[in-house]
């Protein structure tokens, strides 16, 4: 069975602060994908990035970057500089090749940037 | 515009009936999802279709319905044998094909409250 483990329930950091966000996961897949989906207070998620199990390369999209380490099972996420209008709930997710398209989503990590 | 629609935005249910929430998409996409999410707590699987007349149950299904009668439709009916219904809703979609595999596309969500 898979599991997505976000242990920090909520963040709260001031503005132009760098802030990193947690995800742990499990599967048995060899091939699975990975993902990171952001819900601002309007309440529909937004797809952040999809990375899969043989590309273990980090990437960076502005002020966002991730790091995926198989050897600990993490895929973190980090925001440099944050911005007001980062703050939203993020959610980790992951997808086995095998089970048609279905995710499985950890319960979130509410962040709160203040001005 | 392309997107995923869902309707109403907020439901209010009385004791013993059943309502139902709209979902419609014009991405032209094969699979599509519903989820429950309650406060602090992560996206759970309700039910899912990968093609048009057919459709899974996912973690939590009992108590809910549905069908897939048009590419572009998977409305979900909340039956009065869901006896804890008040929940925030999300409907959403993905493509098949490995370039976009898995990645999915959310709806704005309903909000379901009982009376």
């Amino acid at each position: 069975a898979q599991k997505v483990t976000q242990a920090q329930t909520e963040i709260s950091v001031v503005e132009k602060e760098d802030v990193t966000l947690d995800c742990v996961y499990e599967t048995r897949d060899t091939t699975y994908y990975l993902f990171w989906y952001k819900q601002p207070p309007s309440g529909e998620l937004v797809f952040l990035i999809r990375r899969n199990s043989f590309d273990e390369q980090n990437e960076i999209s502005g002020r966002y970057s991730w790091n995926f380490q198989k050897s600990t099972s993490s895929f973190n996420f980090t925001i440099t500089a944050s911005q007001v209008v980062d703050s939203a709930v993020y959610f980790c997710a992951l997808s086995e090749n095998t089970n048609a398209g279905k995710s499985t989503f950890g319960d979130g990590t509410t962040l709160t940037v203040k001005p | 515009d392309g997107g995923i629609t869902q309707s109403p935005k907020y439901l209010f249910r009385k004791e013993g009936q059943n309502v139902t929430l709209s979902c419609e998409q014009n991405l032209n996409h094969d699979a599509m999802y519903w989820y429950r999410q309650d406060p602090g707590q992560g996206l759970r699987l309700i039910y899912y279709s990968q093609i048009v007349n057919d459709f899974q149950k996912g973690d939590i299904a009992e108590g809910y319905s549905v069908s897939r009668e048009k590419k572009e439709s998977f409305p979900l009916t909340v039956t009065s044998a869901q006896k804890n219904p008040t929940a925030f809703y999300l409907c959403a979609s993905s493509i098949r094909g490995e370039l976009a595999k898995n990645i999915q596309y959310f709806g704005a969500g309903t909000r379901l409250s009982v009376l």
